[in-house]
C-alpha cells in the first residue's frame, strides 16, 4: 500500500511569489491535514479537509488555504511568500472521521523563500 | 489552550532503556501519540494510547499514561544507534476537533556507543 505523497520534496521561491504544494494520501483515506515545522515554532496545524470540506483551521493568515478535491487529493496554497514561510510542510493522512486512530505523514515539501 | 512540552535532548549508551517525557493540557485529549522524525525526513508513527489506557506495549517500546497528571512517556528497551532521532509526543483532543494533532517541541535522542 503506497504511503501519503508529497509532491514536489524540495522547491525555492522568492518572496512576493506564490506556491502550490501537493499531497496524495493514502488510498481509501478521506481525511488530510498540513502541518508547518520550522525550528523556531515547531510542528503547527495549518488546516484539514475531508470530504472536500475545510473541517479545521489553525491560526495562520488568509495568505495559506488549501482545498481537496474528490479524490482526496490535497494542494495547499501560500500567496505572496514571505521568509518566515520558509519551513517544511507535512501532509497527514488519516482514514476517517472522528473514530479513526491515526496520522500518517507524508516526507514533506522543504520550501526555501529567498 | 493546548499545550504539550518535552524536553529537548537525552543522551542514552546503545543497549540502555531510553525514556522519553512529555506533559501536556488539554483534559479533553482522546488519544496520545509518539512520532519518530529521522533527518529530512518526515513524521513516522511509532505508537498511540487511548486517554483511557494507562499503558501500551508494542516491541521494544512502552507508553506510560498518567492522565491525573497529564504524563506520558515513551520507553524504548534495548536502545539501538538507529533509534537516534527526534520523537514527538501529540495529542488530538475534542477541542481541536477532527484530525488536528498538538505538537510537543520534540526532544532529540543521541545514542551513544
Amino acid at each position: 500500500k503506497a504511503g501519503v505523497t508529497q509532491t514536489p520534496r524540495y522547491l525555492i521561491k522568492t518572496r512576493g511569489q506564490q506556491v502550490t504544494l501537493s499531497c496524495s494520501p493514502i488510498s481509501g483515506h478521506r481525511s488530510v491535514s498540513w502541518y508547518q515545522q520550522t525550528p523556531g515554532q515547531g510542528l503547527q496545524f495549518l488546516f484539514e479537509y475531508f470530504s472536500e470540506t475545510q473541517r479545521n483551521k489553525g491560526n495562520f493568515p488568509g495568505r495559506f488555504s488549501g482545498r481537496q478535491f474528490s479524490n482526496s487529493r490535497s494542494e495547499m496554497n501560500v500567496s505572496t511568500l514571505e521568509l518566515g514561510d520558509s519551513a517544511l510542510y507535512l501532509c497527514a493522512s488519516s482514514p476517517r472521521d472522528r473514530e479513526n486512530t491515526e496520522a500518517f505523514f507524508g516526507q514533506g515539501t522543504r520550501l526555501t523563500v529567498v | 489552550g493546548e499545550d504539550v512540552e518535552q524536553s529537548l535532548f537525552l543522551s542514552v549508551r546503545e543497549g540502555d532503556s531510553s525514556v522519553i517525557n512529555c506533559t501536556y493540557t488539554d483534559s479533553s485529549s482522546t488519544y496520545l501519540y509518539w512520532y519518530k522524525q529521522e533527518p529530512g525526513a518526515g513524521l513516522q508513527l511509532l505508537t498511540y494510547i487511548f486517554s483511557n489506557m494507562d499503558m501500551k506495549q508494542d516491541q521494544r517500546l512502552t507508553v506510560l499514561l498518567n492522565k491525573k497528571d497529564k504524563h506520558l512517556s515513551l520507553r524504548i528497551a534495548d536502545t539501538q544507534t538507529g533509534d537516534s532521532a527526534i520523537y514527538f509526543c501529540a495529542e488530538r483532543g475534542l477541542t481541536g476537533g477532527g484530525n488536528k494533532l498538538t505538537f510537543g517541541t520534540g526532544t532529540q535522542l543521541k545514542v551513544e556507543l
